[in-house]
């Protein structure tokens, strides 16, 4: 069995800590994905990645940076929280070629 | 954006009843995906269609989608209580490597 995992479900943060959210995958995709899901916006694209180091702006990357070491492992940093970060983040993956992603359980994050 | 519209925001239905959602979307696609999400979790991927096709099914679940209308619609039938959950479309723009996903619909399937 495959998934997408993340570091923890629950996080709570205080304003101008900062943050590292890391997405783990062991099914070899190429293609990684960062998103935060918030009441009535749906999904929105944060950054992805499609290959080791590579990264690419996704519509809301403001406040956000990413970081690809090792093709299993995505991870999101925020290097200052705020208040309107407050979120459920989620992590996907799909194969190079193959747009159809799996997706971790998602971690919910709230800074105070 | 080229984000998706998901049509209505809840539904509310019978168990045994169909359950049909609806998806706009504003520019012109490779492809559309439908996602389910249980409250509180991750998304999993349910059914593809590619631009080039009209229909397509799996198990209880009946895709259609009409480019000229630029609109997708999901069809459950037979719902059960465990198909209780939030429904996404997604697209895949042309020239994009993406998703765009809609603000989902919320079904409630009562036992």
């Amino acid at each position: 069995d495959v998934k997408v995992t993340r570091s923890s479900r629950y996080l709570v943060k205080r304003t101008g800590e900062k943050v590292f959210l890391e997405c783990v995958q062991d099914m070899d995709h190429e293609n990684m994905f960062w998103y935060r899901q918030d009441p009535g916006l749906g999904l929105r694209l944060i950054y992805f990645s499609y290959d080791v180091k590579m990264k690419e702006k996704g519509d809301i990357p403001e406040g956000y940076s990413v970081s690809r070491e090792k093709k299993e492992r995505f991870s999101l940093i925020l290097e200052s929280a705020s208040t309107n970060q407050t979120s459920m983040y989620l992590c996907a993956s799909s194969p190079w070629g193959n747009n159809e992603q799996f997706f971790g359980p998602g971690t919910r994050l709230t800074v105070l | 954006s080229q984000q998706g519209e998901e049509d209505p925001q809840a539904l509310s239905i019978q168990e045994g009843e169909n359950a049909t959602m609806n998806c706009s979307y504003k520019t012109s696609i490779n492809n559309l995906q439908w996602y389910r999400q249980n409250s509180g979790r991750g998304l999993v991927h349910l059914i593809l269609i590619r631009s080039n096709e009209r229909e397509k099914h799996s198990g209880r679940l009946r895709v259609t989608l009409d480019t000229s209308k630029k609109s997708s619609s999901l069809l459950i039938t037979a719902s059960r209580a465990a198909d209780t959950a939030s429904y996404f479309c997604a697209t895949e723009g042309t020239g994009a490597n993406n998703l765009f996903f809609g603000t989902g619909t919320r079904l409630t399937v009562i036992p």
